[in-house]
């Protein structure tokens, strides 16, 4: 039972460069969220998907762009990566507002 | 004002003890309220729902105090495993699930 699966689980970048985090989920869930967790800062919501179609910024969605493809994927990119793009980024899915949402992995970038 | 605020801790307990962590959110429309337990350098996961009447599953207890706008965790009889970070977590405007920084607890032997 996979779950959420995020891929890669690491990753180094130049100041520059560009990537798509990929995320599915194999829950029929309709929501979809990403986030990025930074030291003592929590996690902080990037955007997310109500559902298949529509996505939304969060709280902080500068330099990033997402693509909610079907039902199962959502994926994140980053356009010109910089170093304060540096953290542990988490792909998340629940049915709805009030259900418990699972998490992928993690993708643990590095910029420099 | 952070939409949700912790106590970032640590609490550092011996074994056996009761903790209680509490969280406070500023959204008086928020619905939904979880904990969530995040071991070291691994992904979130739900610890359990809060109900507006409480909710408890063996060694925790969860409340939620709507006028006040905090939720509570107690865990008694602490475990070493229960040694991790606990994530509050709060629903803003139906689907977008807001994340306190967490409280790191410790247990020790």
């Amino acid at each position: 039972n996979a779950g959420v699966t995020q891929t890669p689980k690491f990753q180094v970048l130049k100041t520059g460069q560009s990537m798509t985090l990929q995320c599915a989920q194999d829950m029929n869930h309709n929501s979809m969220y990403w986030y990025r967790q930074d030291p003592g800062m929590g996690l902080r919501l990037i955007y997310y998907s109500a559902s298949e179609g529509t996505t939304d910024k969060g709280e902080v969605p500068n330099g990033y762009n997402v693509s909610r493809l079907n039902k199962r994927e959502f994926s994140l990119r980053l356009e010109s990566a910089a170093p304060s793009q540096t953290s542990v980024y988490f792909c998340a899915s629940s049915e709805g507002w009030n259900t418990e949402a699972f998490f992928g992995q993690g993708t643990r970038l590095t910029v420099v | 004002r952070k939409e949700v605020e912790q106590d970032p801790g640590p609490f550092n307990v011996p074994e056996g003890a009761t903790v209680a962590f509490n969280c406070t959110y500023s959204n008086s429309a928020s619905q939904s309220f979880f904990w969530y337990r995040q071991d070291c350098r691994k992904e979130p996961k739900l610890l359990m729902s809060v109900y507006s009447s409480g909710n408890e599953d063996g060694r925790f207890t969860a409340q939620l105090n709507r006028a006040s706008q905090y939720i509570s965790l107690l865990i008694r009889d602490s475990k070493l495993s229960d040694s991790a970070t606990y994530l509050c977590v709060v629903n803003k405007y139906g689907n977008k699930l807001v994340f306190g920084a967490g409280t790191i607890l410790r247990v020790k032997s």
